[in-house]
């Protein structure tokens, strides 16, 4: 079976512009994570989506936003690139299977976004 | 609020010689923990997960864990090392509110294995 694949694998923009990231998750999984991971840090949670709706948030600004479709793969867009945007961006996908149990997510390779 | 601190940045060990990658957790409700591993330029791979089922988890590539809640640690250990080994490994909690399972994972900062032959 096909993991979690992201594209592009990689990205070069200009600050100001605007950016589109895409992830297909695992067959069979409903909910998409996105993570970005700075250089040299662990990743931090931005959205989670599941049947096309949002399901959490992290701390990151309104620049950030996503959607999911109805085949469960989803586009992470980040308007206004900052300089700061550049990192590894991952998307992660679970089957969601609810209860206190944590689902475990699969992350696909990233997309390394570099922001000049 | 959950975290995780992973105490080393960095290990280096010999090759054949035991791997111990350290980690405490804070968390108010009963955690769900993860190993995951990164190797240079690629993405996270799990390693293994701890769901409140035995204490101690065995994960892939002769990777264990032990939860060992009196002392808020879930350290991953592996008898001996490889030089396949040599990674970024993440420590992992999940996140959870009054109404439950939030779907974010909180990552630790990692640590980094070196593995000299």
């Amino acid at each position: 079976d096909a993991g979690v694949t992201q594209s592009p694998t990689h990205l070069i923009k200009t600050r100001g512009q605007q950016v589109t990231l895409r992830c297909s998750p695992i067959s069979g999984h409903k909910s998409v994570s996105w993570y970005q991971q700075v250089l040299g840090q662990g990743p931090q949670f931005i959205f989670q989506y599941y049947e096309k709706e949002e399901r959490g948030r992290g701390n990151f600004p309104d620049r950030f936003s996503a959607r999911q479709f109805p085949n469960y793969s989803s586009e992470l867009n980040v308007n206004a690139l900052l300089l700061g945007d550049s990192a590894l961006y991952l998307c992660a996908s679970s089957e969601l299977t609810g209860g206190l149990d944590q689902e475990t997510q699969y992350f696909g390779p990233g997309t390394r976004l570099l922001v000049l | 609020a959950q975290s995780v601190t992973q105490l080393d940045s960095h290990v280096s060990v010999s090759e054949g010689t035991p791997v111990l990658l350290r980690c405490n957790y804070s968390s108010s409700y009963s955690p769900s923990l993860f190993w995951y591993v990164q190797h240079p330029n690629k993405g996270l791979q799990l390693l293994l997960k701890y769901t409140s089922a035995a204490t101690l988890v065995k994960g892939i590539n002769g990777f264990e864990a032990e939860f060992k809640k009196s002392e808020t640690s879930f350290h991953l250990t592996k008898p001996s090392a490889h030089m396949s080994d040599a990674a970024e490994y993440f420590c992992v909690v999940s996140g959870y509110s009054g109404s439950g399972n939030t779907g974010k994972l909180i990552f630790g900062q990692g640590t980094t294995l070196q593995v000299k032959p």
